[in-house]
Protein backbone atom coordinates (compact mmCIF):
# COMPACT_ATOMS: atom_id res chain seq x y z
CA UNK A 1 0.00 0.00 0.00
CA UNK A 2 1.49 3.19 -0.92
CA UNK A 3 1.84 5.61 2.22
CA UNK A 4 3.76 8.25 3.08
CA UNK A 5 4.40 8.92 6.95
CA UNK A 6 6.23 11.90 8.34
CA UNK A 7 7.86 12.69 11.85
CA UNK A 8 7.75 14.66 14.18
CA UNK A 9 3.89 15.40 14.73
CA UNK A 10 4.63 18.34 16.07
CA UNK A 11 7.70 20.47 16.50
CA UNK A 12 8.14 23.57 18.54
CA UNK A 13 11.37 25.86 17.88
CA UNK A 14 12.60 29.12 19.20
CA UNK A 15 12.98 31.98 16.83
CA UNK A 16 16.21 31.56 14.50
CA UNK A 17 16.86 28.36 15.05
CA UNK A 18 17.21 25.49 12.50
CA UNK A 19 14.84 22.25 12.34
CA UNK A 20 14.67 19.39 9.84
CA UNK A 21 11.32 17.53 9.40
CA UNK A 22 11.49 14.21 7.99
CA UNK A 23 9.44 11.96 5.56
CA UNK A 24 9.26 8.02 4.65
CA UNK A 25 7.32 6.88 1.77
CA UNK A 26 6.77 3.34 0.75
CA UNK A 27 5.24 4.76 -3.27
CA UNK A 28 7.16 3.17 -5.73
CA UNK A 29 8.09 3.90 -8.47
CA UNK A 30 6.85 7.88 -7.76
CA UNK A 31 7.46 10.50 -10.35
CA UNK A 32 7.98 13.16 -8.09
CA UNK A 33 8.13 14.40 -4.21
CA UNK A 34 7.04 17.55 -3.22
CA UNK A 35 6.90 19.91 -0.11
CA UNK A 36 4.08 22.05 1.38
CA UNK A 37 3.70 24.60 3.46
CA UNK A 38 -0.04 24.90 4.63
CA UNK A 39 -1.00 27.77 6.91
CA UNK A 40 -3.87 27.01 9.21
CA UNK A 41 -7.30 27.70 7.39
CA UNK A 42 -4.98 27.84 4.14
CA UNK A 43 -5.00 26.10 0.87
CA UNK A 44 -1.12 23.73 0.76
CA UNK A 45 1.96 26.30 -0.87
CA UNK A 46 4.44 24.54 -2.81
CA UNK A 47 8.18 24.84 -1.29
CA UNK A 48 10.32 22.29 -3.38
CA UNK A 49 9.54 19.26 -5.97
CA UNK A 50 11.77 16.92 -6.65
CA UNK A 51 12.03 13.99 -9.53
CA UNK A 52 13.21 10.62 -8.18
CA UNK A 53 17.06 11.34 -9.61
CA UNK A 54 17.29 15.02 -7.63
CA UNK A 55 18.90 14.54 -4.17
CA UNK A 56 18.32 18.19 -3.15
CA UNK A 57 16.13 21.50 -3.98
CA UNK A 58 15.99 24.76 -2.18
CA UNK A 59 14.05 27.14 -2.03
CA UNK A 60 15.43 30.51 0.10
CA UNK A 61 15.73 28.92 3.81
CA UNK A 62 14.04 25.75 2.63
CA UNK A 63 16.08 23.15 1.69
CA UNK A 64 14.35 19.26 0.75
CA UNK A 65 16.64 16.38 0.12
CA UNK A 66 15.83 12.51 -1.04
CA UNK A 67 17.65 9.62 -0.99
CA UNK A 68 15.23 7.76 -3.10
CA UNK A 69 17.25 4.27 -2.45
CA UNK A 70 16.10 4.31 1.58
CA UNK A 71 13.07 6.37 0.41
CA UNK A 72 13.57 9.18 2.76
CA UNK A 73 13.23 13.13 2.46
CA UNK A 74 13.46 15.68 4.57
CA UNK A 75 12.55 19.63 4.73
CA UNK A 76 15.49 21.15 6.92
CA UNK A 77 14.84 25.09 7.42
CA UNK A 78 17.23 27.45 8.26
CA UNK A 79 17.14 30.67 10.74
CA UNK A 80 13.40 30.27 11.09
CA UNK A 81 10.78 32.37 11.36
CA UNK A 82 7.73 33.50 12.77
CA UNK A 83 5.72 32.83 9.84
CA UNK A 84 7.00 29.33 9.69
CA UNK A 85 4.57 28.36 12.05
CA UNK A 86 2.32 25.98 9.69
CA UNK A 87 1.89 22.53 8.94
CA UNK A 88 4.48 21.37 6.56
CA UNK A 89 3.40 18.04 4.41
CA UNK A 90 5.07 15.25 1.98
CA UNK A 91 3.24 14.85 -1.10
CA UNK A 92 4.32 11.78 -3.51
CA UNK A 93 2.98 11.22 -7.16
CA UNK A 94 2.97 8.08 -8.12
CA UNK A 95 4.68 7.17 -11.11
CA UNK A 96 2.42 8.30 -14.67
CA UNK A 97 -0.45 6.57 -14.67
CA UNK A 98 -2.12 7.80 -11.69
CA UNK A 99 -2.18 11.53 -11.28
CA UNK A 100 -3.16 11.06 -7.71
CA UNK A 101 -1.52 12.96 -4.99
CA UNK A 102 -0.41 10.89 -2.06
CA UNK A 103 -0.39 13.10 0.75
CA UNK A 104 2.00 12.77 4.48
CA UNK A 105 0.28 13.63 7.88
CA UNK A 106 1.92 16.81 8.17
CA UNK A 107 4.35 18.31 10.45
CA UNK A 108 2.72 21.15 12.96
CA UNK A 109 5.91 23.74 13.32
CA UNK A 110 5.40 26.21 15.71
CA UNK A 111 8.20 28.84 15.78
CA UNK A 112 8.41 30.70 19.18
CA UNK A 113 9.80 34.30 19.91
CA UNK B 1 2.48 30.32 -10.70
CA UNK B 2 -0.95 29.45 -11.19
CA UNK B 3 -3.70 30.96 -9.71
CA UNK B 4 -6.74 29.18 -8.17
CA UNK B 5 -9.46 30.52 -6.22
CA UNK B 6 -11.87 29.49 -4.01
CA UNK B 7 -15.18 30.87 -2.79
CA UNK B 8 -16.21 31.69 -0.07
CA UNK B 9 -13.33 31.29 1.79
CA UNK B 10 -15.82 30.40 5.01
CA UNK B 11 -19.63 29.51 4.89
CA UNK B 12 -21.94 28.85 7.59
CA UNK B 13 -25.26 26.83 6.82
CA UNK B 14 -28.24 25.31 8.50
CA UNK B 15 -28.87 21.62 8.74
CA UNK B 16 -30.85 20.49 5.63
CA UNK B 17 -29.57 23.07 3.17
CA UNK B 18 -27.15 22.85 0.14
CA UNK B 19 -24.12 24.61 -0.07
CA UNK B 20 -21.88 25.72 -2.66
CA UNK B 21 -18.77 26.16 -3.18
CA UNK B 22 -16.73 27.62 -6.31
CA UNK B 23 -13.24 26.75 -7.54
CA UNK B 24 -11.66 29.08 -10.72
CA UNK B 25 -8.55 28.83 -12.39
CA UNK B 26 -7.68 32.82 -12.80
CA UNK B 27 -4.62 32.47 -15.03
CA UNK B 28 -5.09 29.21 -16.66
CA UNK B 29 -7.51 26.36 -18.41
CA UNK B 30 -7.84 23.90 -15.95
CA UNK B 31 -8.53 20.86 -17.85
CA UNK B 32 -8.80 18.38 -14.49
CA UNK B 33 -9.57 19.94 -10.80
CA UNK B 34 -9.34 18.01 -7.70
CA UNK B 35 -11.69 18.06 -4.63
CA UNK B 36 -9.97 17.95 -1.25
CA UNK B 37 -11.77 17.28 2.61
CA UNK B 38 -9.24 18.04 5.46
CA UNK B 39 -10.37 17.48 9.11
CA UNK B 40 -8.80 19.17 11.75
CA UNK B 41 -4.61 18.00 12.30
CA UNK B 42 -5.31 15.26 9.30
CA UNK B 43 -4.21 14.99 5.86
CA UNK B 44 -6.19 16.45 2.47
CA UNK B 45 -8.09 13.21 1.75
CA UNK B 46 -8.84 13.00 -2.08
CA UNK B 47 -12.61 13.37 -2.86
CA UNK B 48 -13.29 13.47 -6.30
CA UNK B 49 -11.46 14.22 -9.18
CA UNK B 50 -13.56 16.66 -12.40
CA UNK B 51 -12.55 16.62 -15.83
CA UNK B 52 -14.03 19.58 -17.87
CA UNK B 53 -16.91 18.38 -19.27
CA UNK B 54 -17.19 15.16 -18.22
CA UNK B 55 -18.47 13.53 -14.68
CA UNK B 56 -16.71 13.55 -11.99
CA UNK B 57 -14.83 10.64 -10.86
CA UNK B 58 -15.14 9.62 -7.06
CA UNK B 59 -13.25 8.08 -4.69
CA UNK B 60 -14.43 5.02 -2.78
CA UNK B 61 -16.82 6.11 -0.02
CA UNK B 62 -17.71 9.45 -1.29
CA UNK B 63 -21.52 9.90 -2.04
CA UNK B 64 -21.47 11.66 -5.37
CA UNK B 65 -25.58 12.41 -4.62
CA UNK B 66 -24.17 14.45 -1.68
CA UNK B 67 -21.38 16.12 -3.05
CA UNK B 68 -22.21 17.10 -6.75
CA UNK B 69 -19.30 18.52 -8.63
CA UNK B 70 -19.66 20.28 -11.99
CA UNK B 71 -16.48 21.13 -14.21
CA UNK B 72 -18.40 23.28 -16.88
CA UNK B 73 -16.12 25.07 -18.36
CA UNK B 74 -11.56 25.16 -17.82
CA UNK B 75 -12.19 27.70 -15.36
CA UNK B 76 -14.33 26.93 -13.50
CA UNK B 77 -15.68 23.69 -11.08
CA UNK B 78 -18.13 23.86 -7.90
CA UNK B 79 -18.76 21.24 -5.30
CA UNK B 80 -22.20 21.13 -3.71
CA UNK B 81 -22.59 19.77 -0.33
CA UNK B 82 -26.47 18.68 -0.65
CA UNK B 83 -28.54 18.31 2.42
CA UNK B 84 -25.67 19.36 4.79
CA UNK B 85 -24.86 17.72 8.31
CA UNK B 86 -23.17 18.56 11.19
CA UNK B 87 -20.44 15.75 10.17
CA UNK B 88 -19.87 17.53 6.55
CA UNK B 89 -18.22 20.37 8.18
CA UNK B 90 -15.02 19.97 7.36
CA UNK B 91 -12.32 22.26 4.94
CA UNK B 92 -12.67 21.75 1.33
CA UNK B 93 -9.47 22.72 -0.85
CA UNK B 94 -9.86 22.06 -4.42
CA UNK B 95 -6.61 22.14 -6.93
CA UNK B 96 -6.48 22.61 -10.74
CA UNK B 97 -4.11 21.72 -13.00
CA UNK B 98 -3.57 22.41 -16.98
CA UNK B 99 -3.46 18.49 -17.77
CA UNK B 100 -4.30 15.34 -15.65
CA UNK B 101 -0.49 14.18 -14.80
CA UNK B 102 0.62 17.86 -14.62
CA UNK B 103 1.47 20.05 -11.09
CA UNK B 104 -1.60 21.00 -9.71
CA UNK B 105 -2.50 24.46 -7.71
CA UNK B 106 -4.40 24.34 -4.78
CA UNK B 107 -7.38 27.00 -3.46
CA UNK B 108 -7.41 28.42 -0.50
CA UNK B 109 -9.82 26.72 1.05
CA UNK B 110 -13.20 26.72 1.95
CA UNK B 111 -14.18 26.60 5.66
CA UNK B 112 -17.87 24.90 5.82
CA UNK B 113 -19.71 24.87 9.39
CA UNK B 114 -23.01 23.37 9.48
CA UNK B 115 -25.28 24.58 12.20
Amino acid sequence: KNQVEQSPQSLIILEGKNCTLQCNYTVSPFSNLRWYKQDTGRGPVSLTIMTFSENTKSNGRYTATLDADTKQSSLHITASQLSDSASYICVVSPLSGTYKYIFGTGTRLKVLA
Amino acid sequence: GAVVSQHPSRVICKSGTSVKIECRSLDFQATTMFWYRQFPKQSLMLMATSNEGSKATYEQGVEKDKFLINHASLTLSTLTVTSAHPEDSSFYICSASRERTTEAFFGQGTRLTVV
